[in-house]
């Protein structure tokens, strides 16, 4: 079974542009998590979407946005980019919903950006 | 923000040692989880330990949980070097969302 893919891999951009980043969560997963772990610090919540509803936004400016598709597919979007954006991002899916039972994420090997 | 705070930052032993990292938690959670994660990519999920429980194993992994104290340990017994990871704890508060907030991570070396 394929695990939740991301893409690019690497991408370089710089200051002022824009990007998307890609996600797609294991087959059969409704739940697509993002998240922006900066070196050296811990993940940090960007957002979460199930069923293509957003069910949560973590402190990150308008700047950031994303959407969920109907196969459940999402794209992280982030305007005007700034070197403090450089980070590796990452996506997790789940089969929770947020009002049942929860068994953790399985996350994606992330998306490294790098603006200059 | 950074809910969890990992103890130690860094842990080095020897290949068949025992490691224990610990995190503290600062709000009412519904579950907590351990993630590992090897050179700056992708988390790996290990265990997650729900609030009404206070020890859980998997395999070679050992996690207790104190809600009184707000805090979790990871134990790693008999470490391997493939075992040489950054280790994350991360909680959720339920309420219709599972997001996740992370602690710093404990970086585990093993030494063969």
């Amino acid at each position: 079974d394929a695990g939740v893919t991301q893409s690019p891999t690497h991408l370089i951009k710089t200051r002022g542009q824009q990007v998307t980043l890609r996600c797609s969560p294991i087959s059969g997963h409704k739940s697509v998590s993002w998240y922006q772990q900066v070196l050296g610090q811990g993940p940090q919540f960007i957002f979460q979407y199930y069923e293509k509803e957003e069910r949560g936004r973590g402190n990150f400016p308008d700047r950031f946005s994303a959407r969920q598709f109907p196969n459940y597919s999402s794209e992280l979007n982030v305007n005007a980019l700034l070197l403090g954006d450089s980070a590796l991002y990452l996506c997790a899916s789940s089969l929770a919903s947020g009002t049942g039972s929860f068994y953790g994420y399985t996350f994606g090997s992330g998306t490294r950006l790098t603006v200059v | 923000s950074q809910q969890g705070e990992e103890d130690p930052q860094a842990l080095s032993i020897q290949e068949g040692e025992n490691a224990t990292m610990n995190c503290s938690y600062k709000t009412s959670i519904n579950n907590l989880q351990w993630y590992r994660q090897n050179s700056g990519r992708g988390l790996v999920h290990l265990i997650l330990i729900r609030s009404n429980e206070r020890e859980k194993h998997s395999g070679r992994l050992r996690v207790t949980l104190d809600t009184s104290k707000k805090s979790s340990s990871l134990l790693i017994t008999a470490s391997r070097a493939a075992d040489t990871a950054s280790y994350f704890c991360a909680t959720d508060s339920g309420a219709g969302s599972y997001q996740l907030t992370f602690g710093k991570g404990t970086k585990l070396s093993v030494i063969p």
